[in-house]
């Protein structure tokens, strides 16, 4: 089975700059999660999508962040414009959805530097 | 919403001693309780996770507890390896869906 799918793996930006990334979760899995880890700390949710509906988004700074998944399948997560603070390791896992409690697979991140 | 904490930061152990790792939750509502294993450079991944109609897991070396009356739960990895040394990530997940995580530990086996 394949796993999570995440491009680009690393990105260095200059501030105010714009990035997007993107995540191919597993296939058949409803349930798409998008994380930021800063270095040292557990990863953060940003948002949560059940197939193209926002489960959970509380935690992304929606002035600047943004994420779609159009099709219920892949998923993009845009900074726009990018701030120094940004600078982490950007996680996207999926899960099935048979009720809830489902174990969640982790792609292998994109590592976002910006100077 | 949620709140987990997650001590110690940091654990060193002599390879065969046991290490405990504890996290706390504050959501009453959380109810899914899983631990990953992160390693340098690499993504998470599960390594056990127990629900809230169980009170203890074990699985090899190993195991999860888990006490809801006090909002606790911890993981116990007996007879430590080189292997195991790692970040460790506790989570929570309230109703078993949203995820809250703790800050992590990183653990340290000596040969």
């Amino acid at each position: 089975e394949a796993g999570v799918a995440q491009s680009p793996r690393y990105k260095i930006i200059e501030k105010r700059q714009s990035v997007a990334f993107w995540c191919n979760p597993i296939s058949g899995h409803a349930t798409l999660y998008w994380y930021q880890q800063i270095l040292g700390q557990g990863p953060k949710l940003l948002i949560q999508f059940q197939n193209n509906g926002v489960v959970d988004d509380s935690q992304l700074p929606k002035d600047r962040f943004s994420a779609e998944r159009l099709k219920g399948v892949d998923s993009t997560l845009k900074i726009q414009p990018a701030k120094l603070e940004d600078s982490a390791v950007y996680l996207c896992a999926s899960s099935l959805v048979v009720g809830f409690q489902e174990t969640q697979y982790f792609g292998p991140g994109t590592r976002l530097l910006v100077l | 919403g949620e709140n987990v904490e997650q001590h110690p930061s940091t654990l060193s152990v002599q390879e065969g001693d046991s290490a405990v790792i504890k996290c706390t939750y504050s959501d009453s509502a959380s109810n899914y309780f899983p631990w990953y294993k992160q390693e340098l450079g690499k993504r998470p991944q599960l390594i056990i996770d127990i629900r809230s109609n169980v009170g203890e897991k074990k699985d090899q070396r190993i195991a999860v507890t888990l006490n809801k009356t006090a909002k606790h739960f911890s993981l116990h990895i007996t007879e430590t390896q080189p292997e195991d040394s790692a970040v460790y990530f506790c989570a929570a997940f309230i109703q078993g869906y949203i995820p809250t995580f703790g800050r992590g530990t990183s653990l340290i086996v000596h040969p």
